[in-house]
């Protein structure tokens, strides 16, 4: 069974650009969760979707956004990059999307660098 | 806000030793407390987790502590070997919000 897969793994960006990353949940799994995951603050949640529908979102700004697709692939971007967005970017799916009932089974993550 | 708070930053023992994490949290409404690995390079995985119900949870050399009263809880690695170095987060789940929020890492190196 294929796991999670994050593309692409490594970019460098500068201020000011956008950035698109995307994952592949695994099969049957229809809920997909963002982590921003920095030295100093460890994993923030970003946001979770199911059913193409965003059912929750962390403190991030608005720069932030995500989508889902029917098939449940998942899309985050982020506009108006900053020196400060530079992280590991991951994502999580799940059966249903809260892991008292299901496990997180996370991707390798995308590492972003902000020039 | 860092809800979840965990001790050490970083941690050194020795090979066939016990390694000790420890978290705290004041949020009532955390229910559910797994702990997640992470290898370099890698993203974290599900380790082992406990409900609030359950002072004690043990699978093979891992082992959760829990004290509801106290609002902590700590992962015990018994035997600790060279091949458990890596990151380790605590995490605790909202069931009202909806959130998993983690704690900010140990990074555990095991020496031989």
């Amino acid at each position: 069974k294929a796991g999670v897969t994050q593309t692409p793994r490594y970019l460098i960006k500068t201020r000011g650009q956008q950035v698109t990353l995307s994952c592949s949940p695994i099969s049957g799994h229809r809920s997909v969760s963002w982590y921003q995951q920095t030295p100093g603050q460890g994993l923030q949640f970003l946001f979770e979707y199911f059913s193409e529908t965003q059912r929750n979102k962390g403190n991030f700004p608005g720069r932030f956004s995500g989508r889902q697709f029917s098939n449940s692939r998942s899309e985050m971007n982020v506009s108006t990059l900053e020196l400060g967005d530079s992280a590991l970017y991951l994502c999580a799916s799940s059966l249903a999307g809260r892991p008292n009932t299901g496990e997180l089974f996370f991707g390798e993550g995308s590492r972003l660098t902000v020039l | 806000q860092q809800q979840v708070k965990q001790s050490p930053q970083s941690l050194i023992v020795q090979k066939g030793g016990i390694s000790i994490i420890n978290c705290a949290y004041e949020n009532t409404a955390f229910d559910y407390f797994p702990w997640y690995q992470q290898f370099p390079g890698k993203g974290p995985a599900l380790l082992i987790a406990i409900r609030p119900d359950v002072s004690e949870k043990k699978e093979g050399r891992f082992t959760i502590s829990f004290n509801k009263s106290a609002k902590q809880f700590s992962l015990h690695i018994m035997d600790s070997q060279p091949g458990d170095s890596a990151t380790y987060f605590c995490a605790a789940w909202d069931f009202g919000n909806e959130k998993l929020t983690f704690g900010t890492g140990t990074r555990l190196t095991i020496i031989p």
